[in-house]
């Protein structure tokens, strides 16, 4: 298994233009998840998916989009760049709540990023 | 909503000595817990998740953390520190499948 995988690694982008990062994950996982990581701190949630068709706004959706058409596939479109969206980006699946009702959830699996600097 | 607090931005040790990197948390409710390491330019690999099977949490290459309710504290150990070791260190906290709050990371540097 690849895991979940990200493209591409860098991208230097100009105010006001447009790009796509491409994430798939092999997994068969129904949660995909769009993170965003500045200089010194966490990772904060942009969007999520919790199924093909099925997407929802995280903490710091402004400025971006997402689609999930497959399982496998959830694309985050930048429109507009702004020096405000350089950071690293990382896309994560994961395993719905387990099945037995326990009220814990699954870990995430990350894929390596993708380091967006926007001039 | 749940968040996190690691208590330290930098933790620095010597080769061959322990390893403490601190977590406190606050939740509503029953939350996962999680630890993360991320290696320079690389991507996020769990260490160890505590979802209330024991409070005391193995994890992979000799970590571990406990779970205390009473402290709301999560903290991750290690008994000797190796150079492979130097990384950042992300506590989570999860009360849902779509809500994990990362705390902001401590760096931890091994001296030879």
């Amino acid at each position: 298994n690849a895991g979940v995988t990200q493209t591409p690694k860098f991208r230097i982008l100009k105010i006001g233009q447009s790009m796509t990062l491409q994430c798939a994950q092999d997994m068969n996982h129904n949660y995909m998840y769009w993170y965003r990581q500045d200089p010194g701190m966490g990772l904060k949630l942009i969007y999520y998916s919790v199924g093909a068709g099925i997407t929802d706004k995280g903490e710091v959706p402004n400025g971006y989009n997402v689609s999930r058409s497959t399982t496998e596939d959830f694309p985050l479109r930048l429109e507009l760049a702004a020096p405000s969206q350089t950071s690293v980006y990382f896309c994560a699946s994961s395993w719905p709540q387990g099945t037995s009702g326990e009220p814990f959830y699954n870990e995430q699996f990350f894929g390596p990023g993708t380091r967006l600097t926007v001039l | 909503a749940q968040s996190v607090t690691q208590l330290d931005s930098h933790v620095s040790v010597s080769e061959g000595t322990p390893v403490l990197l601190r977590c406190n948390y606050s939740s509503s409710y029953s939350p996962s817990l999680f630890w993360y390491v991320q290696h320079p330019n690389k991507g996020l690999q769990l260490l160890l998740k505590y979802t209330s099977a024991a409070t005391l949490v193995k994890g992979i290459n000799g970590f571990e953390a406990e779970f205390k309710k009473s402290e709301t504290s999560f903290h991750l150990t290690k008994p000797s520190a190796h150079m492979s070791d130097a990384a950042e260190y992300f506590c989570v906290v999860s009360e849902s499948n779509n809500d994990m709050r990362f705390g902001a990371g401590t760096r931890l540097t091994v001296k030879p």
